[in-house]
């Protein structure tokens, strides 16, 4: 069964902190993801990345930046945390798209509140 | 950019009756996959939707991507008091490795 493992299942912040939220899965995954999760919003793409070092900009990517430096690790980066920023964060991983059926697979989330 | 929106927003049902949420896409997507969130939870796969007019049965779950491919829905046959969570569709257009979520339908069963 594929795991999908957060770092933090709650965070506090204080604003203009830099946080690291990482995000480890252990199915040999290509594709990973970040999400943040807003009530009446739906899952909003921040970033993602098909391969080690790849990465390609989601809907929302201002104010964070990634990095996938090894296959089964992908963190997220707020450089200067802004209370904008309190959300829930999902790191989901998948297969290629040329897989087939290709879910994605969640982590449990990290609920992160900047004051 | 794509988007896809997703109605209603909200729907409380009494159990043993029925619930449809669909999904619309501003664009024609490659496939559509739905989500289920339990409250408290991640979301979880539900199914995926490739062809045009598929529609597929998971138990008392039916659903069925759009002639179009922009649209789909999930019908839920006579609810239960575990069907309670949030439904979401995502889908993906060709060529990208993007799933778009749509902005959820909240289900609550009234027992």
């Amino acid at each position: 069964d594929v795991k999908v493992t957060q770092s933090s299942r709650y965070l506090v912040k204080r604003t203009g902190e830099k946080v690291f939220l990482e995000c480890v899965q252990d199915m040999d995954h290509e594709n990973m993801f970040w999400y943040r999760q807003d009530p009446g919003l739906g899952l909003r793409l921040i970033y993602f990345s098909y391969d080690v070092k790849m990465k390609e900009k989601g809907d929302i990517p201002e104010g964070y930046s990634v990095s996938r430096e090894k296959k089964e690790r992908f963190s997220l980066i707020l450089e200067s945390a802004s209370t904008n920023q309190t959300s829930m964060y999902l790191c989901a991983s998948s297969l290629p798209m040329t897989a087939g059926n290709s879910p994605l697979h969640f982590g449990n989330g990290t609920r992160l509140t900047v004051t | 950019g794509q988007q896809v929106m997703q109605i209603p927003q909200y729907q409380h049902v009494q159990e043993g009756e029925d619930f449809t949420t669909y999904c619309n896409s501003s664009t024609t997507l490659s496939n559509i996959q739905w989500y289920k969130q339990r409250p408290g939870g991640h979301p979880v796969f539900l199914i995926q939707l490739v062809k045009s007019g598929e529609v597929k049965k998971q138990k008392r779950l039916t659903f069925q991507f759009g002639e179009a491919k922009k649209n789909s829905s999930l019908h839920i046959t006579a609810t239960q008091t575990t069907d309670v969570g949030t439904y979401f569709c995502a889908g993906v257009t060709s060529g990208t490795y993007k799933y778009i979520f749509g902005t959820g339908t909240r289900l609550k069963v009234l027992a």
